[in-house]
């Protein structure tokens, strides 16, 4: 069974700090997302990570994965008030078709001023 | 481009009822899964269908099903409704290429008294 793990699950930092949140799952995947979710909202996605190494980046977010440590980060660069969301990676399993998903437990960032 | 609706946005159901929740995939996309999120089990797949056919299903009682039209769009059902099925549940559709990128609604919240 695929499980999938996120650290820390509760994050509380300074605005401009920088930080990672790590995601580790525990089978081979050959594909990995990470969401943010807003407060009684739905989940925007964030990256798609598809092969080892990949990174992506969008704005102070910054994605990458190895998939041979079947771990992910998201790094924060100089964090803003407008980043406090909780922070999801999934995972879908490699011998998956489809769209089924192992979300992790979710990480609930908070950045203050 | 239309994203993924999802209706009701909200519906409050009571013990024993069945419910029937619906969802739009963005035009263009095929598979559509169904997840459902609590704050005690975090986000946790429902099932999968992929042209009119559930390719993927999780770890649910059968009280839950679904189906897929020949338009991509699906209905979710539960019957029987227990306390515990309050939640959010979200809808995600896809391409289904191997980018496999999912865009998920904004969801319909469900409150068993």
């Amino acid at each position: 069974e695929l499980k999938v793990e996120q650290n820390p699950l509760f994050l509380s930092m300074q605005e401009g700090k920088n930080y990672t949140i790590y995601c580790n799952y525990s089978t081979t995947s050959d594909r990995l997302y990470w969401y943010r979710q807003d407060p009684g909202k739905s989940l925007e996605s964030l990256f798609v990570l598809l092969s080892n190494g990949a990174v992506k980046q969008e704005g102070r977010l910054m994605a990458s994965l190895d998939t041979k440590a079947r771990l992910s980060t998201l790094h924060i660069t100089a964090a803003v008030h407008d980043l406090s969301a909780t922070y999801f990676c999934a995972v879908a399993g490699w011998e998956t078709s489809g769209s089924r998903l192992t979300f992790g437990e979710g990480t609930q960032l908070t950045v203050n001023p | 481009k239309a994203g993924v609706t999802q209706t009701p946005r909200y519906l409050i159901k009571t013990r024993g009822q069945q419910v029937t929740l619906s969802c739009s995939p963005i035009s263009g996309h095929r598979s559509v899964s169904w997840y459902q999120q609590t704050p005690g089990q975090g986000l946790q797949f429902l099932f999968e269908y992929f042209s009119e056919t559930q390719r993927n299903k999780g770890n649910f009682p059968g009280r839950f099903s679904g189906r897929q039209f020949s338009n991509s769009r699906s209905e979710m059902n539960v019957s029987t409704l227990e306390l515990g099925d309050s939640a959010l549940y979200l809808c995600a559709s896809s391409l289904d290429r191997p980018t496999g990128e999912l865009f998920f609604g904004e969801g319909s919240r469900l409150t068993v008294l």
